[in-house]
């Protein structure tokens, strides 16, 4: 299957700082990446869709000015979390899709992150 | 909208016996995809078996297949021959057109396989 890389795996940072997740599909172009959050044994709750060049669609109860998502080309989207707190601590995961019908996401390792 | 729902948080099987882990979904959309994924301690989504709402037979792949039951909304997972490598959580998803393909996921179903 297509591989998604996400980087990094796992992020401490410092509450009141900014933290970049990337995300790149790796051998195929992503039209659309989906960013999830997952608390512990919890299922996977969608945050946003992205799309190149658009901006992305949050789901309900997503803050967008705290979670800024940018999709610039066909194979990278990044996670923004803003002035981080200790309840965003969480573990982070990206998909990606190569077409528009509802064929298989392939999903990357994903990022754990603690606001300490 | 789109639902899934997974009732069994928790399974026990025996090595070697099969299993089968439930899944019923609620959609709006005249297509749509089933999936399961298989969720490790290390926090990684495998792919296991996808399923097409208009796919005549139902999906197998390897040691997965999937019972797909339309009319009863149903998608249920059965793993032959488990193994003890088999032990993780199963999440079934469902993809449809109008959500924008996003992949919505079910609770989840934690299995324990037994030596």
């Amino acid at each position: 299957g297509a591989v998604v890389s996400q980087h990094p795996s796992w992020v401490i940072c410092k509450s009141g700082t900014s933290v970049k997740i990337e995300c790149r599909s790796l051998d195929f172009q992503a039209t659309t990446m989906f960013w999830y959050r997952q608390f512990p044994k919890q299922s996977l709750m969608l945050m946003a869709t992205s799309n190149e060049g658009s901006k992305a669609t949050y789901e309900q109860g997503v803050e967008k000015d705290k979670f800024l998502i940018n999709h610039a080309s066909l194979t990278l989207s990044t996670l923004t979390v803003t002035s981080a707190h200790p309840e965003d601590s969480s573990f982070y995961i990206c998909s990606a899709s190569a077409g528009s019908r509802g064929t298989e996401a392939f999903f990357g390792q994903g990022t754990r992150l603690t606001v300490v | 909208a789109q639902k899934i729902t997974q009732t069994q948080p928790g399974m026990f099987v025996q090595e070697k016996e099969a299993v089968t882990l439930d899944c019923t979904y609620d959609t709006s959309d005249p297509s749509y995809g089933l999936f399961w994924y298989k969720q490790p301690s290390s926090g990684e989504m495998i792919f296991l078996i996808y399923q097409g709402s208009y796919d005549q037979q139902n999906a197998t792949e390897g040691r997965y297949s999937l019972n797909f039951q339309k009319a009863r909304k149903s998608a249920n997972l059965v793993i032959s021959a488990s193994q003890l490598g088999d032990s993780a959580m199963y999440f079934c998803a469902i993809s449809g057109n109008t959500g924008g393909f996003k992949t919505i996921f079910g609770a989840g179903t934690r299995l324990f396989v037994k030596a």
